[in-house]
């Protein structure tokens, strides 16, 4: 019954391809998130969803486009892959946009070739 | 714009002895502070959260307190132990960083046996 989940955990990929990241809670959060942690270990907001509503986009390039069918999956599809790319993607959700606890899935490591 | 910053980046102690982690902010306005921990290849787990306008919160051996107005958040955990080894990540959560969460580096801890 883990709260916010991410699948796959690992995704190996070549530069050019297009791939998904996919992320549920059951947590009955309205608002969820994508972070990107780089190599240093930096963990940098992304895109913010709330009640199905892009309400973040950081300077992400358009690459990058996360997809929320519903207020419990926010899916992050990315086109193109480059190097950079590589990195760990977590998810996470919270009560709503208030400013509650973030409660975060357990990463996909993203290795582009 | 706001920056985080956690001081030490890595932190050694031998079981026991209590752990003071600490963490910096430059824009004291924040709606809450939280801290994480991290495993290796693993997410985030939440460990307490600090709203603005409170000074700390306890859980067991931890205790987190709060000075909003000088920018500043310590994390302290008790009688450390071998299982406490990970990083712990503190976040802001700014007024006007949009109500996003601004991560610090991290200190990377080990408890020595």
């Amino acid at each position: 019954d883990t709260a916010v989940s991410q699948t796959p955990k690992y995704l190996v990929t070549q530069m050019g391809n297009d791939k998904s990241i996919k992320c549920e809670q059951n947590l009955g959060h309205d608002t969820m998130y994508w972070y990107k942690q780089d190599s240093k270990k930096f963990l940098k907001i992304m895109f913010s969803y709330n009640n199905k509503e892009l309400i973040i986009n950081e300077t992400v390039p358009n690459r990058f486009s996360p997809k929320s069918p519903d207020k419990a999956h926010l899916n992050l599809h990315i086109n193109s892959l480059e190097l950079g790319d590589s990195a760990v993607y977590f998810c996470a959700s919270s009560q709503d946009y208030s400013g509650g606890e973030q409660y975060f899935g357990p990463g996909t490591r993203l290795t582009v070739t | 714009k706001q920056e985080v910053t956690q001081i030490p980046a890595a932190l050694s102690v031998p079981e026991g002895e209590n752990l003071v982690l600490n963490c910096s902010f430059t824009d004291s306005a924040i709606y809450n502070l939280q801290w994480f921990r991290q495993d290796p290849g693993k997410g985030l787990t939440s460990l307490l959260l600090i709203q603005s306008s409170q000074r700390e919160q306890t859980s067991g051996r931890l205790n987190a307190s709060l000075d909003k107005s000088s920018g500043r958040s310590t994390l302290y955990i008790a009688a450390s132990q071998p299982g406490d080894s990970a990083t712990y990540l503190c976040a802001v959560r700014g007024v006007a960083a949009g109500n996003k969460l601004t991560f610090g580096g991290g200190t990377r801890v080990l408890v020595k046996p």
